[in-house]
């Protein structure tokens, strides 16, 4: 079976603060693995995804990922963050191959703080 | 705006009561998602629709259904509802030439008094 745990569930910060967001996944097979962002009120959507290739991902708003086989985790990283980062954050994991759902983890609270 | 239309965006019942949730997805997306957020679950996979077939099945209560018509929209509906099914229902569609993105819609907050 697959699950995605993400460490931290409110992470508080700094404006301009470097940022880390942890994730680790378990799955028997390989899998694909996103990042998702939750503005306030709004649904979710792709900040950025892991599917084949180098293992440090980039994706919108200065946001990028690393994906670590050997200790199944694909942390998200930001150098310098801002207010308008503030949001829920979801990392997810899907089987490779398959065309199907995301198992999602329960969400990480970005705030940030000037 | 992901193109992914929800409504109603909000919706108030009593318990025991049935309501239909409704889906659009984006133009030209044959697959449908439903997910249920909650504080305690976080984000569950209910259930897809590819094409107006039922592809892949997740938590779903045998109290809910969903369909996908022809039109690709999709609807679930939920029945005898409990206190405990107040949640915020997305739905998401994705391509049909699969990149891994599903674009969500802002879904449906159901509240059951």
């Amino acid at each position: 079976a697959q699950s995605v745990t993400q460490l931290d569930s409110q992470v508080p910060v700094f404006e301009e603060a470097p940022v880390e967001l942890r994730c680790n996944y378990s799955s028997s097979v390989s899998v694909y693995l996103f990042w998702y962002v939750q503005y306030p009120n709004q649904g979710l959507q792709l900040l950025l995804k892991y599917l084949s290739g180098s293992t440090l991902v980039k994706g919108i708003n200065g946001f990028e990922a690393e994906f670590n086989k050997s200790q199944t985790s694909f942390h998200l990283r930001k150098p310098s963050v801002h207010i308008s980062d503030t949001a829920e954050y979801f990392c997810a994991s899907q089987p490779r191959g398959s065309q199907g759902n995301l198992i999602f983890g329960k969400g990480t609270k970005l705030s940030v703080k000037p | 705006d992901s193109g992914v239309t929800q409504t109603p965006k909000h919706l108030i019942t009593a318990t025991g009561q049935r309501v239909t949730l409704r889906c659009s997805p984006r133009s030209g997306d044959l697959s449908v998602y439903w997910y249920q957020q909650s504080l305690d679950q976080g984000l569950q996979f209910l259930i897809q629709y590819y094409n107006g077939e039922e592809r892949a099945k997740g938590n779903i209560l045998e109290r809910f259904s969903a369909q996908q018509f022809p039109d690709l929209h999709s609807e679930l509906n939920l029945s005898s509802l409990e206190l405990g099914d107040s949640a915020l229902y997305f739905c998401a569609s994705s391509e049909t030439g699969w990149t891994g993105e599903l674009f969500f819609g802002e879904g449906s907050r159901l509240t059951v008094l």
